[in-house]
């Protein structure tokens, strides 16, 4: 089975940095995802990574190791609009369909 | 492309009856999923489809739940009889079958049973 840990809740000002880590167990997996979700909506897929290092898309970085089982997302020049859930997820090699979600870490940005 | 479009947005019914709810996957995907999303369960995987077929219903918490997909462009999640406990946000979400892409989420059913 999959089984994934973030923190519930992060908190940093605007125009900052934030890391929001994810540490896994898997018994096999594609890649590591993530998504947006702000509150009353519905979650937005953001980055995908299926080999190790660091993949770029805008302000929003993520970044996978398997071999330590740990993947983080880095969302650079905060703004107010990031204030929102942010999920990592995997999809499972046995299962390819079926990904596995993480419970989410609140991030809350401050002025 | 529309997205995924979920129906309806919000449900309110009395404990007891049945509930469907709908899903319009984007054209194309050959993957189906539905979720469900509590403040203390997270997000649930219920059941997926793949080419319209039942993969992995094991999520599904009850008899009371079913699920279909009668075709490409269209699946269903019924309750019944509903239960104040099934009080949740229901989202349908869809992908292809590369393992990059990421999963396209519907608006989802806020659903209430009361």
């Amino acid at each position: 089975g999959q089984s994934l840990e973030q923190p519930s809740e992060v908190t940093a000002v605007e125009g900052a940095i934030v890391q929001i880590n994810c540490t896994y167990q898997t018994s096999g997996f594609y890649g590591l995802s993530w998504y947006q979700q702000h509150d009353g909506g519905a979650p937005t897929f953001l980055s995908y990574n299926a080999l190790d290092g660091l993949e770029e898309t805008g302000r929003f970085s993520s970044f996978l190791s398997r071999s330590d089982s740990y993947g983080y997302l880095l969302l650079q020049e905060l703004q107010m609009k990031d204030s929102a859930s942010y999920f990592c997820a995997v999809r499972d090699i046995t299962n390819a369909g079926k990904s596995t979600f993480g419970d989410g870490t609140t991030l809350t940005v401050k002025p | 492309d529309a997205g995924v479009i979920q129906s309806p947005r919000h449900e309110v019914t009395e404990m007891g009856q049945e509930v469907t709810l709908r899903c319009k996957p984007i054209s194309g995907h050959d993957y189906l999923f539905w979720y469900r999303q509590t403040m203390m369960r997270g997000l649930e995987l219920l059941i997926y489809f793949n080419n319209n077929v039942p993969i992995d219903d094991s999520g599904m918490p009850e008899d009371r739940f079913s699920a279909k997909m009668p075709n490409a462009s269209f699946s269903t999640l019924k309750i019944q009889p509903s239960e104040p406990r099934d009080s949740a946000v229901y989202f349908c979400a869809s992908s292809s079958t590369g393992t990059g892409s990421g999963y396209t989420f519907g608006s989802g059913t806020r659903l209430t049973v009361v």
